[in-house]
């Protein structure tokens, strides 16, 4: 079961590049969202989808872009990445209020 | 807004002492509670529920009562192994607000 599948693994970008994060899930989950993890600070939410062509913004969204055309991809985008962006990315997916599926995370270094 | 405030850590404890990680949370109406642990180098992994007051949840040896009248959900556990050694997280539905994250290393 391949559960929520997160590449790439590692990535190292230069200050103002852009990429996108990918995200899937095969398990037919209304909702999706994307978090962050520094240190300290615990996860914090950046962007959220309870359904295809639906997202919303959580706490930390300045700097990321989302879409959700299909159900099972979520994929987040930095248009002009900066070092506050190093950071480790999680993907999780779940159906409302119930427990959420977490992918292995992202871990995004800038310079 | 629905918050959750969890022990800070980090907790070192020796194999088979007591584990206690507190946890409280803010939320209107009546959210599900939920404890998660992430291993080094992987993704967060559900540990315990609880969908609603007074219920317990369990698993792997842990524990934790959803409390209303102390909108608390602390987890324990009565006799930690170095296999426990992890991040722990409380979280509370309603767009999965997450705690801060408790770091806890048992040692053999």
């Amino acid at each position: 079961n391949a559960g929520v599948t997160q590449t790439p693994k590692f990535q190292v970008l230069k200050t103002g590049q852009s990429m996108t994060l990918q995200c899937a899930q095969d398990m037919n989950h209304e909702y999706m969202s994307w978090y962050r993890q520094d240190p300290g600070m615990g996860l914090r939410l950046i962007h959220y989808s309870v359904g295809a062509g639906i997202t919303d913004q959580g706490e930390v969204p300045n700097g990321y872009n989302v879409s959700r055309s299909t159900t099972e991809d979520f994929p987040l985008r930095l248009l002009s990445a900066a070092p506050s962006q190093t950071s480790v990315y999680f993907c999780a997916s779940g159906w409302i209020n119930s427990p959420l599926h977490f992918g292995n995370g992202t871990r995004l270094t800038v310079t | 807004g629905n918050s959750v405030t969890q022990m800070e850590g980090p907790v070192t404890l020796s194999e088979e002492a007591f584990l206690t990680i507190n946890c409280t949370y803010t939320a209107t109406g009546y959210p599900s509670l939920f404890w998660y642990v992430q291993y080094p180098g992987e993704g967060l992994q559900l540990l315990l529920k609880a969908t609603k007051a007074d219920d317990k949840g369990s698993n792997k040896g842990f524990e934790a009562t959803y409390r209303k009248e102390t909108t608390s959900f602390h987890l324990e556990k009565g006799s930690v192994q170095v296999s426990d050694s992890a991040v722990y997280f409380c979280a509370l539905s309603h767009k999965l607000s997450f705690g801060a994250g408790t770091t806890v290393t048992v040692r053999a």
